[in-house]
Order: structure tokens, then sequence, then C-alpha cells
């Protein structure tokens, strides 16, 4: 069965204050890892995909980055308005289908 | 443009109300999918439809009733539901679903079920 974990569950930053959420995969045949950021009530909002191992990706503060057993996202002196959930998912093929696998997200807050 | 719209923002209903929600889509794709999302957890995969065909349905029940009239549209019909069904219903979209897609996806409805 596909696994997706993210930590840490929860994180608390200090504006300017750089560091690294952690999505951890297990899939059969990985066909590409998508980071998304969630607002509360709101629906999640695309970030990056990868596809393959080595493969790096960046916007604004952000940068994703993905080995063969897992993904960063590397958030570069982050400001208030970065405070979200980041959801990692992963798609695999499944009899056919390319399913996706959500992870149970990371909850960022960045304070002033 | 990468935008799914969805209606209605909110809605409130008895369990014996019947009610849609909807979910449009212009950027040409030809997946929709339905999702539901609990406070505090991940989207949970309900309904994946194809080329305007019902092509995934993960076991959900009958009181949810999924519906595609075309390619840029994608209903959810629901009656009788249960309080436990209060969640965001979040609808996405992507070229296909056989490749490597990126699934965009809508603002949600906030469903409370009394």
């Amino acid at each position: 069965e596909d696994q997706v974990t993210q930590s840490p569950e929860a994180l608390r930053l200090q504006e300017g204050e750089s560091s690294s959420l952690n999505c951890s995969y297990t899939v059969s045949g990985l066909r590409g890892l998508f980071w998304y950021r969630q607002d509360p009530g709101k629906g999640p909002e695309f970030l990056f995909t990868l596809y393959s191992a080595g493969e790096e990706k960046e916007k604004e503060r952000l940068k994703a980055t993905l080995t063969k057993k897992e993904s960063f996202l590397h958030i570069t002196a982050p400001k208030p308005e970065d405070s979200a959930t980041y959801l990692c998912a992963v798609q695999a093929e499944s009899g056919g289908y390319q399913k996706v696998t959500f992870g149970t997200g990371t909850k960022l807050q960045v304070i002033p | 443009d990468t935008e799914v719209t969805q209606t209605p923002k909110h809605l409130v209903m008895g369990m014996t109300n019947k009610k849609s929600l909807k979910c449009e889509q212009h950027m040409g794709h030809r997946a929709m999918y339905w999702y539901k999302q609990k406070a505090k957890k991940p989207p949970e995969l309900m309904f994946v439809y194809s080329y305007e065909k019902l092509s995934i349905n993960e076991s959900v029940p009958s009181r949810f009733s999924p519906e595609c009239p075309n390619s840029s549209l994608l209903n959810l019909h629901l009656h009788a539901l249960q309080p436990e069904d209060s969640a965001l219903y979040l609808c996405a979209s992507s070229q296909g679903n056989t490749g490597t897609d990126t699934q965009y996806f809508g603002p949600g409805t906030r469903l409370t079920v009394l």
C-alpha cells in the first residue's frame, strides 16, 4: 500500500528563520510528487510537481527537492503570509489509474 | 489559467434534503475529481471522471451521486446525508489521469448537515 508521511506535523518559525519540511514516501512506481499549500477552509493551491530523483524546483521563497525516498520543501526567510498547511502527494499507477495519495500535511506558522 | 470554480461556497442542509454541488473548469482538462476533506485531515478521493465517464468510485455511499454533463462540468448530487458527511468538498481537474498530471483544485464547498 502506498504511504506518504510528512514531518513535522506542525512548525512554528520566526519571520526570516529558514527551515525544511519533509515528505517521505513508499510507493510502487512513482510517477510524480506534488506539493500544495492549503489555507484554512480553502482548496489546495498547487506549488510544484517533481518527476524524478535529483529534480529541484523553485518559486519565490520555496524550493522543492526530490530523492528516491523523500522530498523536502525548503522555505527561505519565510514571511507571515507563508503560514499555511503544506500538503505533499504522490502519484503512482494503481490498476491502470494514476492514484494520488496525500500526506497529512505540515502546518506552518510564521511569527512576525 | 488554472482556475476551477465551485458553487456554492457554503451549504447547510437537513438529512431529508436534496442538494447539488457544482464544479466547472475551462482548462480543457479531461479528468475531474471529487474529494472529501474533514478538518485537519488530507483530502480523500471519492470519484474520478475521465473523458466524461465515471472511472473510479472509492466505495462511496449511494447518497452521493456524481454526474458529468460535459467535459467542463461536474456535479455531486446529495440526498439523505448524515451529520458525519459534514466536510469540505473539493473538486479538482487534470489534463488526464493516465500520465503524471497535476491536479488543480477548486476552493471547495463547506457542507454542514444538520
